[in-house]
């Protein structure tokens, strides 16, 4: 299984665009990249999920270079309800996986 | 249901008793996850069911720590002989076959005394 390295805590404010980037420099070629949100007293929620390039949702956009030993999860124009946890995990969609996640990155969005 | 339900919500149990906690996965859904989560911590995987092959028991702690799966569907965690140390929220989750969207329930707290 593929190890994530991500920042353990960011801050922000009300409005901005927040990136947080994961690295994964031993991805395998049928591994995808998932995020979570996770907030307080809250099971984790998916909100994310590619293989490369680009993917963009209601929610966030994830950003994946051509190598994809990283990615960027990018949340525009924060609000202060971003405030949680944010998990990056690898894994092979469609196969045996068991879902490791890291320690997170805690977003700490303010007025 | 529409969603992973666990129960109970919270459970305050004494020092070397025994519990039980309920996982009922989304209906369809060939893969179970138990976590332990402590107070600021991150996700501590502990066991994984996948359709019909054994589960992988690798994130079990101590033997004290036993699931089962019932029917593909219903799990129960078992801890037996509790300490305060086993004092944590654990999170269920399901998913459709090897599917990495997984869906997590809100968590049993429990607090060993």
């Amino acid at each position: 299984l593929a190890k994530t390295t991500q920042p353990i805590s960011m801050d922000s404010y009300e409005g901005q665009e927040v990136n947080i980037t994961c690295s994964h420099n031993n991805i395998a070629t049928n591994d995808y990249i998932t995020w979570y949100q996770q907030f307080p007293s809250q099971g984790p929620r998916f909100i994310i999920q590619g293989y490369k390039t680009k993917v963009t949702n209601e929610v966030a956009s994830l950003f994946i270079p051509a190598d994809r030993k990283s990615s960027t999860l990018s949340l525009p124009r924060v609000s202060l309800s971003d405030t949680a946890v944010y998990y990056c995990l690898v894994g092979v969609s469609g196969g045996y996986n068991k879902l490791i996640f890291g320690a997170g990155t805690r977003l700490a969005v303010h007025p | 249901g529409a969603g992973v339900s666990q129960s109970p919500s919270n459970k305050v149990t004494e020092k070397g008793k025994d519990v039980e906690l309920r996982c009922d996965p989304i209906s369809g859904h060939t893969a179970l996850y138990w976590y332990r989560q402590s107070l600021g911590q991150g996700l501590e995987f502990l066991i994984y069911f996948q359709g019909n092959s054994a589960p992988d028991k690798s994130g079990l702690p101590s033997d004290r720590f036993s699931a089962e799966r019932t029917g593909g569907s219903v799990s129960t965690l078992t801890i037996q002989r509790t300490q305060q140390e086993d004092s944590a929220v654990y999170l269920c989750a399901s998913s459709p076959r090897g599917n990495t969207e997984a869906f997590f329930g809100q968590g049993t707290r429990l607090t060993v005394v």
